[in-house]
């Protein structure tokens, strides 16, 4: 069946540095890619998304890339901060968020 | 700017007892969401209304009941708890495809 996954569980990066998670989809029809981000004891919380005709989105210190060819998507964090301590989730869809397919999520820890 | 509210945010059951989560949203959006997240595992889709007077089932439906019971109210029931339905329960909600999505703060059920 469709799948999505991240490739690491946990990612641990020195304060200031950047940051990148990764994720890879199974099904090639996936058109809309959705990053959250999850603090602890909170609800997930959109950070940024990317349609399937661009390759390339940037936001408030943070990018999205997608690479259809290979079916992947990376969130990069610039300049990493304590308050970017979260888990993060990709999320695929292939037609509606009735459709949409979350990641696990992979644990961002930042250290001083 | 209440958002998404849930309530409750704890709950613990005994097997065999019913409960009803409740969501509410100040947004007046008509697409309304229900999904479980357990331990390293993606956020799973319970049942969705795509608007007011409708609903579908989403992936994992078997031991849930649900009604949209206005535009800002979308409610999950459980008839009989089990202990597999153990899990966090995130209600969530959108304007339209492709948009940003607003969650819950998730309610914390433990079937005992």
């Amino acid at each position: 069946g469709e799948s999505v996954g991240l490739h690491l569980p946990t990612l641990s990066v020195q304060e200031g540095d950047n940051s990148i998670i990764n994720c890879a989809y199974s099904n090639s029809a996936s058109d809309y890619f959705i990053w959250y981000k999850q603090e602890s004891g909170k609800g997930p919380q959109f950070i940024i998304d990317i349609r399937s005709n661009m390759d390339k989105r940037q936001g408030q210190r943070v990018t999205v890339l997608l690479n259809k060819t290979v079916k992947h998507l990376s969130l990069q964090i610039a300049a990493t901060q304590p308050g970017d301590s979260a888990v993060y989730f990709c999320a695929v869809s292939s037609g509606g968020y009735n459709k949409l397919i979350f990641g696990a999520g992979t644990r961002l820890a930042v250290h001083p | 700017n209440a958002g998404v509210t849930q309530t409750p945010k704890f709950q613990v059951l005994k097997t065999g007892q019913s409960m009803t989560l409740q969501c509410a949203q100040d947004m007046n959006h008509n697409s309304m969401y229900w999904y479980r997240q357990d331990p390293g595992m993606g956020l799973r889709l319970i049942y969705y209304s795509a608007s007011e007077g409708t609903t579908d089932k989403g992936e994992v439906p078997n031991g849930y009941n649900v009604s949209r019971l206005n535009k800002r109210e979308f409610s999950l029931r459980l008839e009989s708890a089990a202990p597999s339905q153990t899990s966090v329960y995130f209600c969530a909600t959108y304007i339209g495809f492709n948009t940003e999505a607003f969650f819950g703060q998730g309610t914390r059920l433990t079937v005992v």
